[in-house]
């Protein structure tokens, strides 16, 4: 149990495009989902959380006009990255959190944008 | 300021050899949970082993044990009877009130496990 798809897992895009990536709990509900990115050699950064039915929270210095967050369902959410630059390219990863007793983070394969 | 601390960058063991990763932590909050998990060189993050605060005993999954020593603030993973599969980062987290239960991650622990 606790399986987390994301799609796609590569992307390579041309600067200026919008990337929109899914992330899917396969076989539980999540009210809460997380994204983060992680930088070669580092350890993950959480950008935002994201709550089903609600707007997405935010970290500091992390834009929420450019990083789109839609948590549609208690299943899917999605991170769109709009008007990609180079600096954008990196490892996005997202998360489920299962609820009732152990909250435990279950994670996505992650995807790996490249913005020539 | 919750934090966790993971000292080891890198490690190398013998196969089939047991390996410690060491973690220890910092928070105020009595209540709190602890994670391992592990990133293997194609990206995905798996979870290994939680451990509650206020849980009696260690955590065991499979070969995966949480050495806990509450008082030392310390979360130390075992892993038994290595394999090479198990070369990968591995990262300590932590949540609590203090982060909004939102996790705070170790920097991690590359191991590699020798044939």
């Amino acid at each position: 149990g606790a399986v987390v798809s994301q799609h796609p897992s590569r992307v390579i895009c041309k600067s200026g495009t919008s990337v929109k990536i899914e992330c899917r709990s396969l076989d539980f509900q999540a009210t809460t989902m997380f994204w983060y990115r992680q930088f070669p050699k580092q350890s993950l950064m959480l950008m935002a959380t994201s709550n089903e039915g609600s707007k997405a929270t935010y970290e500091q210095g992390v834009e929420k006009d450019k990083f789109l967050i839609n948590h549609a369902s208690l299943t899917l959410s999605t991170l769109t990255v709009t008007s990609a630059h180079p600096e954008d390219s990196s490892f996005y990863i997202c998360s489920a959190e299962t609820t009732g007793g152990q909250e435990t983070q279950y994670f996505g394969p992650g995807t790996r944008l490249l913005v020539l | 300021a919750q934090k966790i601390t993971q000292t080891q960058p890198g490690m190398f063991v013998q196969e089939k050899e047991a390996v410690t990763l060491d973690c220890t932590y910092d928070t105020s909050d009595p209540s709190y949970g602890l994670f391992w998990y592990k990133q293997p060189s194609s990206g995905e993050m798996i979870f290994l082993i939680y451990q509650g605060s206020y849980d009696q005993q260690n955590a065991t999954e499979g070969r995966y044990s949480l050495n806990f020593q509450k008082a030392r603030k310390s979360a130390n993973l075992v892993i038994s009877a290595s394999q090479l599969g198990d070369s990968a980062m591995y990262f300590c987290a932590m949540r609590d009130r203090n982060s909004n239960y939102q996790l705070i991650w170790g920097a991690g622990t590359k191991l590699i496990i020798k044939p």
